[in-house]
C-alpha cells in the first residue's frame, strides 16, 4: 500500500516568515494529494489539494507543489500568522483511501 | 450544523467492556470512512462504506471491531472486549463519489470520538 513520509515533525517560525513542509510517497499510482490542518482538539480540515496533472497550486498565502518524478510534494505557507499554528498532515491516494503522513506541528512565534 | 457529527465525543471504559460509536455523515455523501488517530500520528484508515456496503477493512481492524451502515446513512463502530491499545481518537469522514465512481476529493471529518480504556 501507499506509504507517506512527512518532515519535519516540528517547525517553529517567526511570524511573517515562511514555512515549508515536505512529503514523499511510495505509490506511483497516487494521483491526489491533499493537505489537512488540525488545530488542537479539532477535526482535520482540508486547506489545499493538488492532483497529479498539476505541478503547483496556490490559494492566497498557501501553495502546494508536486514533483511526480521524484514522488514528493510540499506545502508552502508565506507570511505566517499566529492562527497558522496547528498540526499539518499531508496525504496521498489513487482512489478512496487516503494515506496520511505523521504530521508537522507548526508553531508561529509572535 | 450540516457537517459530520460523531458521538459520544469522549468515552472512558474499563478493559473488557464493549463500546459503540456513531457517525452521522453529510446527508448527500455516499462514502463513509472510519479512521483511527493516536497521539502524534496521522489518521490511519480502518474501513469504508459506499452506501450500505462495506467495501474494505484494514488489517488494523481486528475481529473485535465491527462497523455497520445499515441504511446507507449513519454508521456505527463497535469495539468488543476493549484493550488498552484501543485507546485512540476514532474519526469518521464522508465524501461524495461522482457518477464515474471516482472520488471528488475532499474528505469531511467529524470531531472524533476519543476512547480511553483503563
Amino acid at each position: 500500500g501507499e506509504n507517506v513520509e512527512q518532515h519535519p515533525s516540528t517547525l517553529s517560525v517567526q511570524e511573517g516568515d515562511s514555512a515549508v513542509i515536505k512529503c514523499t510517497y511510495s505509490d506511483s499510482a497516487s494521483n491526489y494529494f491533499p493537505w489537512y490542518k488540525q488545530e488542537l482538539g479539532k477535526r482535520p480540515q482540508l486547506i489545499i489539494d493538488i492532483r497529479s496533472n498539476v505541478g503547483e497550486k496556490k490559494d492566497q498565502r498557501i501553495a502546494v507543489t508536486l514533483n511526480k518524478t521524484a514522488k514528493h510534494f510540499s506545502l508552502h505557507i508565506t507570511e505566517t500568522q499566529p492562527e497558522d499554528s496547528a498540526v499539518y498532515f499531508c496525504a496521498a491516494t489513487n482512489d478512496y483511501k487516503l494515506s496520511f503522513g505523521a504530521g508537522t506541528t507548526v508553531t508561529v512565534r509572535a | 450544523d450540516t457537517g459530520v457529527s460523531q458521538n459520544p465525543r469522549h468515552k472512558i471504559t474499563k478493559r473488557g467492556q464493549n463500546v459503540t460509536f456513531r457517525c452521522d455523515p453529510i446527508s448527500e455523501h455516499n462514502r463513509l470512512y472510519w479512521y483511527r488517530q493516536t497521539l502524534g500520528q496521522g489518521p490511519e484508515f480502518l474501513t469504508y462504506f459506499q452506501n450500505e456496503a462495506q467495501l474494505e477493512k484494514s488489517r488494523l481492524l481486528s475481529d473485535r471491531f465491527s462497523a455497520e451502515r445499515p441504511k446507507g446513512s449513519f454508521s456505527t463502530l463497535e469495539i468488543q472486549r476493549t484493550e488498552q491499545g484501543d485507546s485512540a481518537m476514532y474519526l469518521c469522514a464522508s465524501s461524495l463519489v461522482g457518477p464515474s465512481g471516482s472520488n471528488t476529493g475532499e474528505l469531511f471529518f467529524g470531531e472524533g470520538s476519543r476512547l480511553t480504556v483503563l
